[in-house]
């Protein structure tokens, strides 16, 4: 079964400053994909970000990286130079490779809320 | 292209009476998920579908819970009969299996969910 824990139910940044969003997880699967989404309070769910497990190098969209250390399952989200419209929830969620007797259902953290302070 | 499509987006009713929450998935998409959202359990995976076809229920609450997809275009989420507890924002997500590893570990698309409240 795959799980995905995220310990921050909230944190606080300054505007332009980065900011760690921590996630971990727990699969016996082979093969994976970590994605992280944004929650705005509009409601919709937006996708940032994809890494996959056999990937060397982190991935990084804009001002968004993830930092996946694979010995420590841990897939971090960092956010450069926040801005106000950071401000939302973000969930780190994971799916395995059916090919590899992985589980496609996808898996979701509880999310954390991100408040970006001007 | 258009995204995945939700509908109704808010929905207001009376416990007792029938809500149906209807989802357009995007073209060439073959797998969909219904995803309920609350403050208290977060997101919970209701059902999903591969190719039409229900794979795994077992996220869905109750018998009162039904869902369908009777083609690769439409699916419906039907509560019936509603209850107060059943108020959540009920999200649709669709995605493509290519077949290939990396790309078979893709992204999940959301609709922007349907709001719904049980008076």
């Amino acid at each position: 079964a795959q799980k995905i824990t995220q310990t921050q139910p909230g944190m606080f940044v300054q505007e332009k400053e980065a900011v760690t969003l921590d996630c971990t997880y727990d699969t016996s699967d082979p093969s994976y994909g970590l994605f992280w989404y944004k929650q705005p309070s509009s409601g919709e769910m937006i996708f940032l970000i994809y890494q996959g497990s056999y990937d060397q190098q982190n991935a990084t969209e804009g001002r968004y990286s993830l930092n996946f250390q694979k010995a420590r399952k841990s897939a971090n989200l960092v956010i450069s130079a926040s801005q106000l419209g950071d401000s939302a929830m973000y969930f780190c969620a994971m799916r395995g490779e059916p090919q590899s007797g992985g589980s496609y259902i996808p898996t979701f953290g509880r999310g954390t809320s991100l408040i970006v302070h001007p | 292209d258009a995204g995945v499509i939700q509908s109704p987006r808010h929905e207001v009713t009376e416990m007792g009476q029938e809500v149906t929450l209807r989802c357009k998935p995007i073209s060439g998409h073959d797998y969909l998920f219904w995803y309920r959202q609350t403050m208290m359990r977060g997101l919970e995976l209701l059902i999903y579908f591969n190719n039409n076809v229900p794979i795994d229920d077992s996220g869905m609450p109750e018998d009162r819970f039904s869902a369908k997809m009777p083609n690769a275009s439409f699916s419906t989420l039907k509560i019936q009969p509603s209850e107060p507890r059943d108020s959540a924002v009920y999200f649709c997500a669709s995605s493509r299996f290519t077949g290939t590893g990396r790309a078979n570990t893709g992204e999940l698309f959301f609709g922007e969910g349907s709001r719904l409240t049980v008076l």
